[in-house]
């Protein structure tokens, strides 16, 4: 079942922060997210595994807390350059796959 | 420079023909995949595969076929059992061992693909 983001759309000044989420009904081991420009192909941003962890890189990281199963993206002190459709996949112990949610988009204005 | 290229980049297509959407990739990963997105949608799976000569139907298989006899290569027929395939279609790959779902995806820059 795919899982559900949220919110569906966001727009924000440079500089603001913002959090996108992402909630399953199944138990989750990963989650990936992605984030994709119009018209290309979607960029990796991370993977986090069972185990609660929180990831970053420069100011952009992501929480997986598995009991609520739900993941969720922060953007902190957002640059134009966030721009872009945000989704993350999720995948269920020993799964092959992943499957999507329906994206976040996010526009960032000077 | 490692990969994914997918060709071609547009493809106008008449209704009742088939048509397939070629996705090589030299990252020397085992598994790949091919995804539809529509305007406004997430993605959505049609076909991975682990391992050479071997495949699995995704959520959307319907209308669609496959084949994986390289490893780098995973193209994409659609038919014309296919009743909507306007959609723009990404290929991907991961590597790292199995679970896939544990390994980050590489995705090509896609095929957006017109019936006339």
């Amino acid at each position: 079942q795919q899982p559900v983001q949220s919110p569906q759309a966001v727009i924000l000044r440079e500089g603001e922060d913002a959090v996108i989420n992402c909630s399953s009904s199944k138990a989750l081991y990963s989650v990936h997210w992605y984030r994709q420009k119009h018209g290309e192909a979607p960029v990796f941003l991370m993977i986090l595994l069972k185990g609660g962890e929180q990831k970053g890189h420069e100011k952009i990281s992501a929480s997986f807390n598995e009991k609520k199963q739900q993941s969720s993206l922060y953007l902190t002190a957002s640059q134009l350059s966030y721009s872009g459709t945000y989704f993350c996949g999720t995948g269920i112990q020993g799964a092959q796959k992943l499957v999507f949610g329906q994206g976040t988009r996010l526009t960032i204005n000077p | 420079d490692g990969g994914i290229t997918q060709s071609p980049k547009y493809l106008f297509r008449k209704e009742g023909q088939n048509v397939t959407l070629s996705c090589e990739q030299n990252l020397n990963h085992d598994a790949m995949y091919w995804y539809r997105q529509d305007p406004g949608q997430g993605l959505r799976l049609i076909y991975y595969s682990q391992i050479v000569n071997d495949f699995q139907k995704g959520d959307i298989a319907e209308g669609y076929s496959v084949s994986r006899e390289k490893k780098e290569s995973f193209p994409l027929t659609v038919t014309s059992a296919q009743k909507n395939p306007t959609a723009f279609y990404l290929c991907a790959s991961s590597g790292g061992g199995l679970p896939s779902s544990y390994n980050e995806q590489f995705f090509g820059p896609g095929t957006r693909l017109t019936v006339l």
